[in-house]
């Protein structure tokens, strides 16, 4: 079984700042299989990233995803307000497992 | 527009059995894989279940053997059928359409899965 540990727990950054979110997996995993979502309070998750680095329809271009491997990072750009919130890895390829990360809580410092 | 919508949540007691519908509306359910993910109150996400299209089903282990999803495609919905309750399956579950990924320029990855589109998720709570 696949366990994906995102780093760190929490990250307090100031509207503006670079936000750099970190997906480590306990074995190589297909970049295909690897997505990024978004999840604010008493909302259902929003896809933001696929593929590792394909953008979801809809999403600025200030989110980005790169990595391969074992190491997997989301970036934002410039914090916007609406940009605080939970982050979830997720790798979901075949057979199906679509284990999810712990998340990361990005807030406002 | 393509849309969720969960229903079918409440409280039950451990040991007993709910039916979880999850309607769809601007897409056909059978055309595509369906998941159920849930989320216990103040933790993560956790993947449930997925239905292909051609009818095969998966499950993870915490639900192997008590859990079902099935779909009715002249409803166009989704459903988890969920017996022997627990405490721990006490979660918001939300349904969620499944899309397939493959990068022609790196076939090497194999194809893998994400979900685009999701319900708002209907509360489960398994108490005495």
């Amino acid at each position: 079984e696949i366990v994906l540990t995102q780093s760190p727990g929490t990250l307090s950054l100031s509207p503006g700042e670079r936000a750099t979110l970190s997906c480590r997996a306990s074995q190589s995993v297909s970049s295909s299989y690897l997505a990024w979502y978004q999840q604010k309070p008493g909302q259902a998750p929003r896809l933001l990233i696929y593929g590792a680095s394909s953008r979801a329809t809809g999403i600025p271009d200030r989110f980005s995803g790169s990595g391969s491997g074992t190491d997997f990072t989301l970036t934002i750009s410039r914090l916007e307000p609406e940009d605080f919130a939970v982050y979830y890895c997720q790798q979901y390829g075949s057979p199906p497992d679509g284990t999810f990360g712990q998340g990361t809580k990005l807030e406002i410092k | 527009e393509v849309q969720l919508v969960e229903t079918g949540g409440g409280l039950i007691q451990p040991g007993g059995s709910l039916r979880l519908s999850c309607a769809a509306s601007g897409f056909t359910v059978s055309s595509t894989y369906m998941s159920w993910v849930r989320q216990a109150p103040g933790k993560g996400l956790e993947w449930v279940s997925v239905i292909y299209s051609g009818g095969s089903t998966y499950y993870a282990d915490s639900v192997k053997g008590r859990f079902t999803i099935s779909r009715d495609n002249s409803k166009n919905t989704l459903y988890l059928q969920m017996n022997s309750l627990r405490a721990e399956d006490t979660a918001v579950y939300y349904c969620a359409r499944v899309l397939r990924y493959f990068d022609w320029l790196s076939p090497e990855q194999g194809a893998g899965y994400y979900m685009d589109v999701w319900g708002k998720g209907t509360t489960v709570t398994v108490s005495s």
